[in-house]
This record gives structure tokens, C-alpha cells and sequence, in this order.
């Protein structure tokens, strides 16, 4: 058990709906991350936050938003949904947010549109 | 930009050696990590090297670094059917696209 916890474990969608992705942080974590998992893509990275602040931006589309809360848990928002949205959903965290701690995963939010 | 290249799929027999290949991008990284991703479950950290380091054992690991080529390997000795899993290459936030292991017992 990493000690990042992702909910749902499944989410299942229309085109054109929104969602909602939770994670919890390990505790003590100060930074947080999100990737998206697809078949043909491999893992890419969206967005990092630490401490409440954006730290970095990947390939995050201006359909998708962010934030990281108080008390460190993150929410990754997918607004107008598209078929290709479907993808596995992935939350890290790390103590610092710099490049000298490993990330700790969630298992991940299933994410299906139809 | 960023970018870590990894062959998509490895078959090996039980028993034996595995190796996993990553090149990389420009990178002033310190450290480049390998992590596993078993069916279902998130990714794990497997193990890690400095990049002022050229090897790294650890057990059944060995994790060779060749900072002039940008290349990165991963051997694993002695490969079980429980070592088949997806591996990533990684350094900060960037990640390869994972090699799938697959060991024929």
C-alpha cells in the first residue's frame, strides 16, 4: 500500500458530462501529481501541485483543471468529455516535489466514456 | 522537449536475465528511477540511481547508467514469472512508455 488513495476506483460517462477525480496524498506529502494512462500513449504527466500552488504543467487539455487543497488532498476536474478521454487516471505524490524523491502512486481511477 | 524511449514489450524465460532499455533526453536530472507497474495496481518505485553513479546492484538488480549516451538499463537476474509486470524508465516528472515483461515459465 503506497499511502496515496484514489477515488473512484471506476468511473463510467457520457460524452459532454464532467467528472470529478479525488486523491489523497501520502501522509506528509506536500506535493501531488496526475497522469493519464492510455494504451497507445503510455503514461503522461497533466500537472503537478505542492503545497497548494501549481508547480508544473504537462500535457494537461484546457478541458481538464486542478487544484490542490489545504489540506493537500487534489482534485483533477474532465469537463466535455470525449471517447478518447478513457484512460486510466493517476495520482503521485512526493515529500518535496523535487526531482529527489520517488513518486508514490494511487491505484488509479478507471476512467470509461461512452 | 523531455523525452524517455523504451522498447515496448521483452519476453525471457524463467530463469533467466532480463534486460530493460531507456535512452533519454537532455536532462540535468539527479536521479533516474525505475519503477514496475503490476496488472491492476499503480506504480512502485523498483530502484533508482544517482546520476553521478555508472551501476547500482540491488539483489537481483543491476542498474547500469551511461550519462555520455543518455542510455539507462535495468537487469534483472534470475527472472520469475512474478517479475512479469510493465517497467518504466523515469526522471522527475517525465516517464517512459513502459516495457512489458513477459516470462515464459
Amino acid at each position: 500500500d503506497s499511502g496515496v488513495t484514489q477515488t473512484p476506483k471506476h468511473l463510467i460517462t457520457a460524452t459532454g458530462q464532467r467528472v470529478t477525480l479525488r486523491c489523497s496524498p501520502r501522509s506528509g506529502d506536500l506535493s501531488v501529481y496526475w497522469y493519464q494512462q492510455s494504451l497507445d500513449q503510455g503514461l503522461q504527466f497533466l500537472i503537478q501541485y505542492y503545497n497548494g500552488e501549481e508547480r508544473a504543467k504537462g500535457n494537461i487539455l484546457e478541458r481538464f483543471s486542478a487544484q490542490q487543497f489545504p489540506d493537500l488532498h487534489s482534485e483533477l476536474n474532465l469537463s466535455s468529455l470525449e471517447l478518447g478521454d478513457s484512460a486510466l487516471y493517476f495520482c503521485a505524490s512526493s515529500p518535496t516535489g523535487g526531482d529527489n524523491s520517488p513518486l508514490h502512486f494511487g491505484n488509479g481511477t478507471r476512467l470509461t466514456v461512452t | 522537449g523531455e523525452d524517455v524511449e523504451q522498447s515496448l514489450f521483452l519476453s525471457v524465460r524463467e530463469g533467466d536475465s532480463s534486460v530493460i532499455n531507456c535512452t533519454y533526453t537532455d536532462s540535468s536530472s539527479t536521479y533516474l528511477y525505475w519503477y514496475k507497474q503490476e496488472p491492476g495496481a499503480g506504480l512502485q518505485l523498483l530502484t533508482y540511481i544517482f546520476s553521478n553513479m555508472d551501476m547500482k546492484q540491488d539483489q537481483r538488480l543491476t542498474v547500469l547508467l551511461n550519462k555520455k549516451d543518455k542510455h539507462l538499463s535495468l537487469r534483472i537476474a534470475d527472472t520469475q514469472t512474478g517479475d512479469s509486470a510493465i517497467y518504466f524508465c523515469a526522471y522527475e516528472v517525465t516517464f517512459g512508455i513502459g516495457t512489458k515483461l513477459q516470462v515464459i515459465p
